[in-house]
C-alpha cells in the first residue's frame, strides 16, 4: 500500500525556523518526483515546491512566496522528503501535505502555525 | 502564474440530479508532449484531497463512474451524473501544464 506520512508542524513565532518530513512507503521512492502542497485555514490549495528523481536531476522548483525561504530535499536512502522552512511568516500558516508528483497519493497533512 | 478559474463556487445539488463545475485557465493546458494536463480532487470535509480525474478524462482507480471529467485547451468540466450524499465537499481544478502548478479557488458541493 502506497503511503505517505507527514511530520514536524508545530505552533512557532514570525521568523522562525521548521524542518518538516515525509516517509514514503510501498513505492519506489527513488523513482518519483515529490512535492509539498499547503492548505491555509478554511482557503484553497497551493503547490510549494517540487523536487525531481535524481535520474532527472534532482533539481527543485519553489512558488514564488516561499522562493529563498524554503527548501525542499530528498533522502532516498531513507525514502524521506523534507521541508527546511526558514524566515517563516504568519502567512505560512497552513497544513503542508506531501504528495507524490502525480498527485494521486496524499499525506494526511502536518499542520504549521505561525503566530506571535 | 496559470489562472484557474471555476465555476460556481458553491454548488447546492440535489441528491439523484446531476451536478456539474467548470474549470477554466488562462493559458492553454497542452503541454509539448500533447498531453492535455488538467486534474480534478475531491476534499471531503476534515480529509486529504484525492485525485478523481486526470488528463481531463481520466477516471482514477475506485472513483464511481458517475464522475466524468471533459474539456480541451483553456475550457474544462467535471460532472457528476447523480450526485449522491457522499460526495458532499469541495472540488479543486488544477493544471500542471505550466509550473508552479495552480489550482482552482474551489467549488464546494453540497444537498440541498
Amino acid at each position: 500500500e502506497v503511503q505517505v506520512v507527514e511530520s514536524g508542524g508545530g505552533l512557532l513565532e514570525p521568523g522562525g525556523s521548521l524542518r518538516l518530513s515525509c516517509a514514503g512507503s510501498g513505492f519506489t521512492f527513488t523513482k518519483v518526483w515529490m512535492s509539498w502542497v499547503r492548505q491555509a485555514p478554511g482557503k484553497g490549495l497551493e503547490w510549494v515546491a517540487r523536487i525531481k528523481s535524481e535520474a532527472d536531476g534532482g533539481t527543485t522548483d519553489y512558488t514564488a512566496p516561499v522562493k529563498g525561504r524554503f527548501t525542499i530535499s530528498r533522502d532516498d536512502s531513507k525514502n524521506t522528503l523534507y521541508l527546511q522552512m526558514n524566515s517563516l511568516k504568519i502567512e505560512d500558516t497552513a497544513v503542508y501535505y506531501c504528495v507524490i508528483d502525480d498527485a494521486k497519493y496524499w499525506g494526511q497533512g502536518t499542520l504549521v502555525t505561525v503566530s506571535s | 502564474d496559470v489562472v484557474m478559474t471555476q465555476s460556481p463556487l458553491s454548488l447546492p445539488a440535489t441528491l439523484g440530479q446531476p451536478a456539474s463545475i467548470s474549470c477554466r485557465s488562462s493559458q492553454s493546458l497542452v503541454s509539448r508532449d500533447g498531453n492535455t494536463y488538467l486534474t480534478w480532487f475531491q476534499q471531503r470535509p476534515g480529509q486529504s484531497p484525492r485525485r478523481l480525474i486526470y488528463q481531463v478524462s481520466k477516471r482514477d482507480s475506485g472513483v464511481p463512474d458517475r464522475f466524468s471529467g471533459s474539456g480541451s485547451g483553456t475550457d474544462f468540466t467535471l460532472k457528476i451524473s447523480r450526485v449522491e450524499a457522499e460526495d458532499v465537499g469541495v472540488y479543486y481544478c488544477m493544471q500542471h501544464a505550466h509550473w508552479p502548478r495552480t489550482f482552482g479557488q474551489g467549488t464546494k458541493v453540497e444537498i440541498k
